[in-house]
């Protein structure tokens, strides 16, 4: 069981938008950054998205971060087929003391 | 550019240990730290701990205190993760991953390819 919430998959046309939740507690997103990402078919993770809403170099506009309170969404628009992934949210757990993440959400272009 | 190398595949049997490697290249090894994570098949990801590129301090959430080592050897740029006692559920692929700043909680930004571990009698 993941202590971040995510769902376990969405789905849209080429074109169009996809959010994908994340929900956690107090303890992590409500007190610290949400990192986003992004793990293609038989590959590692990559970077997606720092400290909520951030792009590393390299990112297209496309992707978008917020966090409100303790939940985060990531948000994709103008949905392309190489966007087909595992996506994962995580940040610290202050209480933990450790990085948690959220289950994945699989996205898929239909 | 920052590139992160792990060492191969391994196969170990119950009860063995096996220690990975991640070799850094393209920034300063001791401006960073890094963590390691790890992806058992079709599952998520979880957090093994943290190391510094500096210090060499770690921290290992209560799952893993005690079986777990994380070391670094600084004039090669490389860290290493030690596990002990596998059991069948330490089978998956571990990943090693650079922190972005010298801090535990501030994310990973660049992640090596992945070392895929079995472990089976």
């Amino acid at each position: 069981q993941s202590v971040l919430t995510q769902p376990p998959s969405v789905s849209a046309a080429p074109g169009q938008k996809v959010t994908i939740s994340c929900s956690g507690s107090s303890s992590n997103i409500g007190n610290n950054y949400v990192s986003w990402f992004q793990q293609l078919p038989r590959t590692a993770p990559k970077l997606l998205m720092y400290d909520n809403n951030k792009r590393p170099s390299g990112i297209p506009g496309r992707f978008s971060g917020s966090k409100s309170g303790t939940s985060a969404t990531l948000s994709i628009t103008g949905l392309q087929t190489g966007d087909e992934a595992d996506y994962y949210c995580g940040t610290w757990d202050s209480s933990l003391s450790a990085w948690v993440f959220g289950g994945g959400t699989k996205v898929t272009v239909l | 550019q920052v590139q992160l190398v792990q060492s191969g595949v391994e196969v170990k049997k119950p009860g063995a240990s096996v220690k990975v490697s991640c070799k850094a290249s393209g920034y300063t090894f001791t401006s960073y730290s890094l963590s390691w994570v790890r992806q058992a098949p079709g599952q998520g990801l979880e957090w093994m701990g943290w190391i510094s590129g500096y210090s060499g301090h770690t921290m290992y959430p209560q799952k893993f205190q005690g079986r777990v080592t994380m070391t670094t050897h600084t004039s090669t740029s490389t860290a290493y993760l030690e596990v002990r006692s596998l059991t069948s559920d330490d089978t998956a692929v571990y990943y090693c991953a650079r922190g972005q700043t010298v801090n535990p909680y501030d994310g990973f930004d660049m992640w090596g390819q992945g070392t895929m571990l079995t472990v089976s009698s």
